[in-house]
């Protein structure tokens, strides 16, 4: 079946800090990858996302890049914020508008000052 | 991409009654897919709505105790029956209105079960 997963959190990092979260997905096919956020208190919000091997998909300091040879989407960003605190999903699709998303377990991200 | 408004956005409910959710979405969509959000957790799918036809449930979720309802392209509902404190989670509906991975959620109904 299709599936996600991500790396288990909490993280907790300092301000500033380089940040990595990994995932990684098996599909039955080529499909769309997604970073979704969710800020504490509000609702789901899409990060960034990439519908084929290569793209990178980008938003506020995050990036992504969708890796078929290692089947992953990594995201990263290289110094975040406190208010990047928050639970970041990952996600993937396989048939846009008729499938819905298949979400990976969430990571937690604390940033302290 | 689309705007969904869903309904209510909080409920405290008795154990044993139902609560009925509703979304409507500001563009015709084939598919309506609906979510629950267990604390602490991800999203895990219950059910797809497809207008004309009973809705598909996933493992796990059966139609009497999620019956959902589709009577038109840009409305749909969900009710929880005979809730138990274990149905306390977030309850979220989402469309892809436009065909190219726009998935678009709406701002979900948090259940307390008491």
């Amino acid at each position: 079946g299709n599936s996600v997963t991500q790396m288990e959190g909490p993280v907790t990092l300092s301000e500033e800090a380089f940040l990595t979260i990994n995932c990684t997905y098996t599909a039955t096919g080529y499909p769309s990858l997604f970073w979704y956020v969710q800020y504490p208190g509000e609702g789901l919000q899409l990060l960034l996302k990439a519908t084929k091997a290569d793209d990178k998909g980008s938003n506020k300091g995050f990036e992504a890049t969708y890796r078929k040879e290692t089947t992953s989407f990594h995201l990263e960003k290289g110094s975040v914020q406190v208010s990047d605190s928050a639970v970041y999903f990952c996600a993937l699709s396989l048939n846009s508008g008729n499938t819905p998303l298949v979400f990976g377990k969430g990571t937690r991200l604390s940033v302290i000052a | 991409s689309a705007v969904i408004s869903q309904k209510p956005s909080r409920d405290i409910c008795q154990r044993g009654t139902s609560l009925t959710i509703q979304c409507q979405v500001d563009s015709q969509v084939t598919m309506m897919f609906w979510y629950r959000q267990q604390p602490g957790q991800s999203l895990t799918l219950i059910a797809t709505a497809n207008q004309g036809s009973e809705a598909t449930y996933e493992s796990g979720f059966v139609i009497d105790k999620f019956p959902i309802s589709r009577p038109n392209l840009t409305f749909s509902t969900l009710t929880v029956s005979n809730m138990s404190p274990e149905d306390s989670s977030i309850y979220l509906c989402s469309v892809d209105v436009t065909g190219r991975y726009g998935y678009t959620f709406g701002s979900g109904t948090r259940l307390t079960v008491v």
